[in-house]
């Protein structure tokens, strides 16, 4: 079974409106991390935001913030006030804290293109 | 600082050399490892290490060897290059791979990665 889903392959957001991001997971482990990471079309891998199985409150960075919702299993990204500079690939991935070492479980994406 | 640093960026091998991607970090990092990223999968990991002298096998580490004898570097060894190794390969390095962090401590950076085509 996938631990990481992305459902949404690709997805025009008009500039200046907010767009979500769709993350599903599938684990046993209490403990984990789930982690956002941008991809310009450039190549190099952007940490976005991280959110822990027990923090209270949901994550956020400036315009990103992550809708976690635990008893769902999911942990959308939400980009709010769309820019150009935010058209690129998405990844979402957990860390699971029982597994040895810093391992990410990564999703298969979701391409963001910013329309003017 | 440089952070986390790949070469080559690009490299082309014909079906059964051998090569080497160098990845060096210069931020005290105990744990490093190495993904590979294919269309549409995705990243996968290859081999990690928890510090000097500790490797361990991910998901993927068929066809590939690494060593750590020093902390900054993590070199990722192809023996014998295959067309499926064709993919675009990323080292990823973190301040350490111990316990829960709700603080996001063990964020993983990574370097531009290095683009290897065999053909």
């Amino acid at each position: 079974a996938q631990k990481i889903t992305q459902t949404q392959p690709g997805m025009f957001v008009q500039e200046k409106e907010a767009v979500t991001l769709d993350c599903t997971y599938d684990t046993s482990d209490p403990s984990y991390g789930l982690f956002w990471y941008k991809q310009p079309s450039s190549g190099e891998m952007i940490f976005l935001i991280y959110q822990g199985s027990y923090d209270q409150q949901n994550a956020t960075e400036g315009r990103y913030s992550l809708n976690f919702q635990k008893a769902r299993k999911s942990a959308n990204l939400v980009i709010s006030a769309s820019q150009l500079g935010d058209s690129a690939m998405y990844f979402c991935a957990m860390r699971e804290w029982e597994a040895a070492g810093n391992k990410l479980t990564f999703g298969g994406g979701t391409r963001v293109l910013v329309k003017p | 600082n440089a952070g986390v640093t790949q070469t080559p960026k690009f490299q082309v091998l014909k079906t059964g050399q051998s090569m080497t991607l160098q990845c060096a970090q210069d931020m005290n990092h105990e744990y490093m490892s190495w993904y590979r990223q294919d269309p549409g999968m995705g990243l996968r990991l290859i081999h990690y290490s928890v510090g000097a002298g500790i490797t361990d096998q991910g998901e993927v580490p068929n066809g590939y060897n690494v060593s750590r004898s020093t902390t900054e570097d993590f070199p990722l060894r192809l023996l014998s290059a295959a067309p499926s190794q064709t993919s675009v390969y990323f080292c990823a390095s973190s301040y350490s791979a111990g316990g829960y962090k709700s603080s996001g401590a063990n964020v993983l950076t990574f370097g531009a990665g290095s683009r290897l085509t065999v053909l």
